[in-house]
């Protein structure tokens, strides 16, 4: 089986950087996903990594070590429109199944 | 490229009832996944849908079922609704082993 954690929620300002962590336990997968999810609204796709390191998309970058069990997302110059769920997701080898962390509710105060 | 749409939007259900939910992938994408996302267990797999065939179920009950059609369109029926089915009912839709794209969801209600 595959075992996920995530922190419940975190606060940040408006402005500032913030790193959401991703920690797994799991005997096999291709790749690690972050989305984010605003309240009501679909997940919507942020970051996708396959290799250890770190990819770099604009504000958001995210970062695997696989030897180590852990992503993080990290979210720079923090705008009040960041807030929502973010979620760390697995893919099976297969590619057809993701397995979802409990997600991280981020607040962005101003 | 329009993205996945999925109806109704919304639906009110009571307990024993059935529901059937429909999905239409983005052009071109021939997988469709549905996921379930409620406050206390989050979003998880049901079942992945590939040409017609189930690839991959996640572990749900057998009142949980889908199917999909030869335009890769998919549906998913529940059948004797408890109260415990009330969630947001997500379908995604990729290309061959590429990033899962969501429609907006179903929010099924049981009374």
């Amino acid at each position: 089986g595959q075992n996920i954690d995530q922190p419940t929620e975190m606060t940040a300002t408006e402005g500032a950087i913030v790193q959401i962590n991703c920690t797994y336990q799991t005997s096999g997968f291709n790749g690690l996903f972050w989305y984010q999810q605003h309240a009501g609204e679909a997940p919507t796709f942020l970051s996708y990594n396959v290799l250890d390191g770190l990819e770099e998309k604009g504000r958001f970058s995210s970062f695997l070590s696989r030897s180590k069990g852990y992503s993080y997302l990290l979210l720079k110059e923090l705008q009040m429109k960041d807030s929502a769920s973010y979620l760390c997701a697995l893919v099976n080898n297969a590619g057809n199944m993701l397995t979802f962390g409990g997600g991280t509710r981020l607040m962005v105060k101003p | 490229k329009a993205g996945v749409t999925q109806t109704p939007r919304y639906l009110i259900k009571t307990r024993g009832q059935q529901v059937t939910l429909s999905c239409s992938p983005i052009s071109g994408h021939r997988s469709v996944s549905w996921y379930q996302q409620t406050p206390g267990q989050g979003l998880q797999f049901l079942f992945e849908y590939f040409s017609e065939t189930q690839r991959n179920k996640g572990n749900f009950p057998g009142r949980f079922s889908g199917r999909q059609f030869s335009n890769s369109r998919s549906e998913m029926n529940v059948s004797t609704l408890e109260l415990g089915d009330s969630a947001l009912y997500l379908c995604a839709s990729s290309s061959m082993q590429e990033t899962q794209y969501f429609g907006p969801g179903t929010r099924l209600l049981v009374l």
